[in-house]
């Protein structure tokens, strides 16, 4: 069955590299998003990446796909205390199918 | 709309009674989906709708659970019966097709006393 997995918690200092980790098990994933949820709020896109693609650098967020080994990763650099939040990993897996997410990474930036 | 509109934002209620959660998504979007966040966890999955059909409804929690949609447009979740454990934030999802980018409404947060 479809799961997607994510470590629960990642702390970093303000102006270093963070690097958030998903694993999914299903190799016939079509997209691979990110999202992101602040306290309070809903989630908001962040990026996504084709399952056709290694790799998507927008702006300070890269992210990596290794399809092989069906591991996905967002790397944020110069981590600022406003991305302090949860990020959610999902994939979408086949049409007619709703979009997978893991437990999200609360990320925490300190200064 | 600009964006997925949900109401109640926060709806507070006694154990054993009815509530309706209301979403109104992007206009065009088909795809609608209902996810459920409780306290510390993650995005569980409930139902979804391609256009008013629900091809999925298998991560409803129990049959005190039921959702509609209308028009292709507008959903109800409705949750029979409340229990302290239905307390959570219900969030609502809509997309140009099944499994295509999916916006988010903020939220409602449920809390049953």
């Amino acid at each position: 069955g479809e799961d997607v997995e994510q470590s629960l918690f990642l702390s970093v200092r303000e102006g270093d590299s963070s690097v958030i980790n998903c694993t999914y098990t299903d190799s016939s994933s079509t997209y691979l998003y990110w999202y992101k949820q602040e306290p309070g709020a809903g989630l908001q896109l962040l990026t996504y990446i084709f399952s056709n693609m290694d790799m998507k650098q927008d702006q300070r967020l890269t992210v990596l796909l290794n399809k092989k080994d069906k591991h996905l990763s967002l790397r944020i650099a110069d981590t600022q205390t406003g991305d302090s939040a949860i990020y959610f990993c999902a994939e979408s897996v086949q049409a007619g199918t709703a979009l997978i997410f893991g437990k999200g990474t609360t990320l925490s930036v300190s200064s | 709309g600009a964006g997925v509109s949900q109401s109640p934002s926060n709806k507070v209620t006694e154990k054993g009674k009815d509530v309706e959660l209301r979403c109104d998504p992007i206009s065009g979007h088909t795809a609608l989906y209902w996810y459920r966040q409780s306290l510390g966890q993650g995005l569980e999955f409930l139902i979804y709708f391609q256009g008013n059909s629900a091809p999925d409804k298998s991560g409803l929690p129990s049959d005190r659970f039921s959702a509609e949609r209308t028009g292709e447009s507008v959903s109800t979740l409705t949750i029979q019966r409340t229990q302290q454990e239905d307390s959570a934030v219900y969030l609502c999802a809509s997309s140009r097709e099944t499994g295509s980018e999916a916006f988010f409404g903020q939220g409602t947060r449920l809390t049953v006393v």
